[in-house]
């Protein structure tokens, strides 16, 4: 069993449709951030989070250390959205992935 | 502006030629990390590096090395590629260390080991 867990593994969805992909992870964690990655293959950081909740425009990102869990949710989806979403987990500066959820956003 | 930079983007190569892929970042971070990305199995974590002359291994280190003797500069090198190392390769960056901090990625580099 992977220690990082991304559901679901793909997602399509009309534009305007919110969405919500899920990431549970198994081992105690300093941090845990939320990646992007678009289709040419560049990475960036969407958030970094260590508890609570955090929103970038029409990024949320919420985690429950209790209950091991992070979710990332995009309100208005636009098909600029689709991307590769990877959700990380850090230890010790050791940071281990989630394998992704494939997102594609129809107009 | 603010960027992690890595070189070359694109490298073709044949088994046990060694070669070096470069990573600077403008961001004085004290922190500085290696990935490689494979299909099926993800971003897994090479080597990373706290701060200059301290690097520490991650999840697949075998077949390569590092070095931090400047706090901009974090080269991955490959003493002697082999086709398994074929990958796609992201170096990163954070002020103080990613159990704190958000990482900034480089472009990736795309390795192909013949």
């Amino acid at each position: 069993k992977n220690e990082v867990e991304q559901s679901p593994q793909n997602l399509t969805a009309q534009e305007g449709e919110f969405i919500t992909i899920n990431c549970s992870y198994s081992v105690g964690i300093s941090a845990l951030h939320w990646l992007q990655q678009h289709p040419g293959g560049g990475i960036v950081s969407l958030f970094m989070l260590s508890s609570g909740k955090k929103k970038h425009g029409r990024l949320i990102a919420t985690i429950n250390i209790q209950e091991k869990h992070s979710s990332l949710h995009i309100t208005a989806s636009h098909p600029r959205d689709s991307a590769v979403y990877i959700c990380a987990v850090v230890n010790n500066n050791d940071m281990r992935f989630g394998a992704g959820t494939r997102l594609t956003v129809k107009p | 502006e603010a960027q992690v930079t890595q070189n070359p983007r694109y490298l073709i190569t044949v088994t046990g030629k060694k070669l070096t892929v470069t990573c600077s970042q403008n961001m004085n971070h004290e922190y500085m990390s290696w990935y490689r990305q494979d299909p099926g199995l993800g971003l897994r974590q090479i080597y990373y590096s706290m701060n200059v002359e301290v690097t520490d291994k991650g999840d697949v280190p075998e077949g390569y090395k590092v070095s931090r003797k400047e706090k901009r500069n974090f080269p991955l090198i490959l003493e002697s590629p082999s086709p398994n190392q074929t990958s796609l390769y992201f170096c990163a960056s954070s002020p103080t260390g990613l159990g704190g901090t958000e990482a900034f990625f480089g472009q990736g580099t795309r390795l192909t080991v013949v």
